[in-house]
């Protein structure tokens, strides 16, 4: 069974701070990696892809993956309020054309 | 504009009444899968097509059925529904699987 390991949280950060959430996966053979925020009974909404080893930044956000430790992270820079949401990690399956979600991290950005 | 849809977004209905769930994309996606999200259980797939007349099952299937006869739509059917299907249920379509998928708003089913 592959396996997304997120902590639960809630991660609870200031206004105006960095934001860092993890994420391991049990499976050598990924490939593709996703971070999505999911406000409160609404759909995931993709924030980032990220596909090899490094950093991938995107305005706030930063994605890095680190293959050999199977771990990959999402940094948000400047944290807002309308930044809390729970944050899933997705990664895919290899060889069954599938992704397995982790159960996600709360985060609650406090003014 | 590119989206997922799903109807109907609410749904309460009665053990055993057969129901059906649309979902439709506009993005000419070969990939869609339909996932159900329980509390502390996460996001869990159920079904996924890989294209028309293409599909197969996720990781909890039972009590569902799924059909794609063309690109665009992708419904879930509910047979016999029973009350430990009551759940969140979304519909998402990616160009490949190991690419971004998009998901649609969601469909919140309850039953009793």
């Amino acid at each position: 069974q592959k396996e997304v390991e997120q902590n639960s949280g809630p991660l609870s950060v200031p206004e105006g701070a960095i934001a860092s959430l993890n994420c391991t996966y049990s499976d050598r053979g990924s490939q593709s990696f996703f971070w999505y925020r999911q406000y409160s009974g609404k759909s995931p909404e993709l924030i980032m892809s990220i596909y090899s080893n490094g950093d991938k930044e995107d305005g706030r956000f930063t994605a890095q993956l680190n293959k050999a430790s199977q771990y990959v992270s999402l940094l948000i820079r400047d944290s807002q309020p309308s930044d809390s949401a729970t944050y899933l990690c997705a990664v895919n399956n290899p060889g069954y054309s599938t992704l397995t979600f982790g159960k996600g991290t709360m985060l609650l950005v406090s003014p | 504009e590119a989206q997922v849809t799903q109807n109907p977004r609410y749904l309460i209905t009665v053990t055993g009444k057969k129901l059906t769930v649309t979902c439709s994309q506009n993005m000419n996606h070969e990939y869609m899968s339909w996932y159900r999200q329980d509390p502390g259980l996460g996001l869990r797939q159920i079904y996924y097509s890989m294209n028309v007349e293409v599909t197969d099952k996720g990781d909890v299937p039972e009590g569902y059925k799924v059909s794609r006869k063309e690109k665009r739509n992708f419904p879930l059917i509910l047979e016999s529904p029973s009350p430990n299907q009551t759940s969140l249920y979304f519909c998402a379509s990616s160009w490949r699987p190991k690419y971004e998928q998009y998901f649609g708003p969601g469909t919140r089913l309850t039953v009793t």
